[in-house]
């Protein structure tokens, strides 16, 4: 069943401005993570936070989770048009040799230069 | 150097056919997965796995089969297409339960007419 939900679905800023992007879930998980994909391409990543880790920056990205509400968040600051792209949250459980991701539908940001 | 790489990068066919999409990776990564996305974008595990083991089997019809005759390669065959097949397939890699992390190939975009 689907795990990560993103909102808003689509968000389309001026170049300059914040984005921020929400992600919720529903069972436990080790860690959460999101992943950007341009358009016609692969996923990337971009961070991970631990279940028991509440902020993580990397550059200008700022990550929050709140395991009490199931609930994530993505803050990219002073976005940029190479910014445009769909960003996905992704749950991670440990399985039997590795990590399961389920991904979210995703957030599909536009960046307006 | 591409890191995980599949081939092809396009396929269009006709609905009974069978087709097989390939995958490498060169990143040394013990563990390898493939995802189905879908027009509005779900991306969904399909299998994964892990030095050539199967270790995550969704439910995913049994006209697909994935193979993996060594741990730097993972296909995946499918028989009898159907339209309902058509979609973009990931192959994506991790170093299985040290690294929770995953890194995505370009994707295979299959069109069945």
């Amino acid at each position: 069943s689907q795990q990560g939900e993103e909102d808003p679905q689509a968000l389309s800023i001026q170049e300059g401005e914040n984005a921020t992007m929400n992600c919720s879930y529903k069972t436990s998980i080790n860690n959460l993570q999101w992943y950007r994909q341009n358009s016609g391409r692969g996923l990337v990543h971009l961070i991970l936070i631990r279940s028991n880790e509440r902020e993580k920056h990397s550059g200008r990205l700022r990550v929050t989770l709140d395991t009490s509400k199931k609930s994530s968040s993505l803050l990219i600051t002073a976005s940029r048009a190479a910014d445009t792209a769909s960003y996905f949250c992704a749950t991670a459980r440990r399985g039997a040799g590795s990590y399961q991701l389920t991904f979210g539908k995703g957030t599909k940001l536009s960046v307006i230069p | 150097d591409t890191a995980v790489s599949q081939t092809p990068k396009y396929l269009v066919t006709q609905m009974g056919n069978d087709k097989s999409i390939k995958c490498e990776q060169n990143l040394g990564h013990d563990t390898m997965y493939w995802y189905k996305q879908d027009s509005k974008k779900f991306l969904k595990i399909m299998f994964s796995y892990n030095n050539k083991e199967l270790i995550i089997n969704e439910t995913v019809p049994n006209r697909f089969s994935p193979k993996s005759p060594d741990k730097a390669h993972l296909n995946l065959h499918i028989n009898s297409l159907e339209l309902g097949d058509s979609a973009v397939y990931f192959c994506a890699s991790s170093q299985g339960s040290r690294e929770e992390t995953q890194y995505f190939g370009p994707g295979t975009r299959l069109l069945v007419l």
